[in-house]
């Protein structure tokens, strides 16, 4: 099955700097890859998504890029700001097959950003 | 639009007990997702509703655990008899369609098993 991996667990980036957490993935079928940020003690809340049939999407001061042949993708996050503060999860999944549509999550990182 | 609400949002409960943990799906969406994260762990998938039919229940970790939703609409997780290695935060997502598509997350139940 697919296995996801995070890295790095933990981040400290003082206020204004860029951010980058990457993720690789095991299942070359999976083509959906969303990004979740956690704030404390709050739900996870999609932050940005990415399919398959492209390199990469930006949103703000947040941008994704994904190398299907290499099988990772990353976040990037610029200017980053203390409310950017929060755990962040990488996710796979795929639109086929028995396990179509379930999440396959990486283990998270800590993002700390100083003031 | 309400979210995604699930109920208790703690829990803590001994060895043996049994819990049962409810999730409100937004209104309209046939996809359901159960999730758990061990503390310190990923979040792991449980298992998938589409309406009111299991439609992939290979997370779920033994049959202790037991997943309805009767009528489509909202749903509950059951943990009978709950163990020490069942403590975790339960979540629940749903989504309009099931694949490539934004899921919402509930805020999550915090299921602590002593």
């Amino acid at each position: 099955g697919e296995n996801v991996e995070q890295h790095p667990s933990t981040l400290s980036v003082q206020e204004g700097d860029s951010a980058v957490i990457k993720c690789t993935y095991s299942d070359s079928a999976s083509n959906y890859f969303p990004w979740y940020k956690q704030e404390l003690g709050k739900r996870p809340q999609l932050i940005i998504d990415i399919r398959s049939n492209v390199g990469e999407k930006k949103d703000q001061r947040i941008a994704v890029t994904l190398n299907k042949t290499a099988k990772h993708f990353s976040l990037h996050i610029t200017e980053t700001q203390p409310e950017d503060s929060a755990v962040y999860f990488c996710a796979a999944s795929k639109d086929y097959g028995g396990s179509q549509g379930n999440l396959i999550f990486g283990k998270g990182t800590k993002l700390s950003v100083k003031p | 639009e309400a979210g995604v609400t699930q109920f208790p949002s703690h829990s803590v409960i001994e060895k043996g007990q049994t819990v049962t943990l409810r999730c409100d799906p937004i209104s309209g969406h046939d996809n359901l997702y159960w999730y758990r994260r061990v503390m310190g762990k990923e979040i792991k998938f449980l298992l998938h509703f589409v309406k009111e039919s299991k439609q992939d229940e290979s997370g779920m970790p033994n049959n202790r655990f037991l997943a309805e939703r009767t009528g489509g609409t909202y749903s509950t997780l059951k943990v009978q008899p709950a163990e020490l290695e069942d403590s975790g935060v339960y979540f629940c997502a749903s989504s309009h369609s099931p694949t490539l598509e934004t899921q919402y997350f509930g805020p999550g139940t915090r299921l602590l098993v002593l």
